[in-house]
């Protein structure tokens, strides 16, 4: 089985700071990984993945993440934040191999001030 | 292509009573899941079909089900409504095609019961 943590239920941070949401994972086989954006009143949308090759990963709306290996970590990074990337923002993860469910984090909360 | 839709948009029930949710794929997708996302708990998942059957199930009780017609729409059903059970119903569908799992999530039901 396969596990996420989120280590940041909410990240507050200025307009045009830097920011990193932290995702670790736990597996005992190798992984896909993902990280979805959920705007208010709206589903999830897929932001980036890793399925495999270069471990860095650039994904829409200028976020990046980077999978460690031996960290299990796959930690998601915009360098500069806008109003507008104001959501909720889930780490998945999914066993090479595995059924098409992936599981999710329990989320992370942006909160873009002005 | 469409995305996923959901009918429902918004739903109120009362305790005790039954609702059903709809579901429409993207056209070619034969893996529908639903997820319940509450507050609490975050996104849990409920179940999973493929061509019409019940591929994977996730750890909610009887009262919650569902299927999948030859089309690939799919129904949840919650019979005997409990206040708990307010929550956003969501249903993404999937596709061998998309490496990993990657799940295409629709806009959701809110549900809420009184």
């Amino acid at each position: 089985a396969q596990s996420v943590t989120q280590l940041d239920s909410q990240v507050p941070v200025f307009e045009e700071a830097p920011v990193e949401l932290r995702c670790n994972y736990s597996s005992s086989v190798s992984v896909y990984l993902f990280w979805y954006v959920q705007y208010p009143n709206q589903g999830l949308q897929l932001l980036l993945k890793y399925l495999s090759g270069s471990t860095l990963v650039k994904g829409i709306n200028g976020f990046e993440a980077e999978f460690n290996k031996s960290q299990t970590s796959f930690h998601l990074r915009k360098p500069s934040v806008h109003i507008s990337d104001t959501a909720e923002y889930f780490c998945a993860v999914n066993r090479r191999g595995g059924s098409y469910i992936p599981t999710f984090g329990r989320g992370t909360s942006l909160i873009v001030h002005p | 292509k469409a995305g996923v839709t959901q009918t429902p948009r918004y739903l109120i029930k009362t305790r005790g009573q039954q609702v059903t949710l709809s579901c429409s794929p993207i056209s070619g997708h034969r893996s529908v899941s639903w997820y319940q996302q509450t507050p609490g708990q975050g996104l849990q998942f409920l179940f999973e079909y493929f061509s019409e059957t019940q591929r994977n199930k996730g750890n909610f009780p009887g009262r919650f089900s569902g299927r999948q017609f030859s089309n690939s729409r799919s129904e949840m059903n919650v019979s005997t409504l409990e206040l708990g059970d307010s929550a956003l119903y969501l249903c993404a569908s999937s596709s061998a095609l998309h490496s990993g799992g990657e799940q295409f999530f629709g806009p959701g039901t809110r549900l809420t019961v009184l």
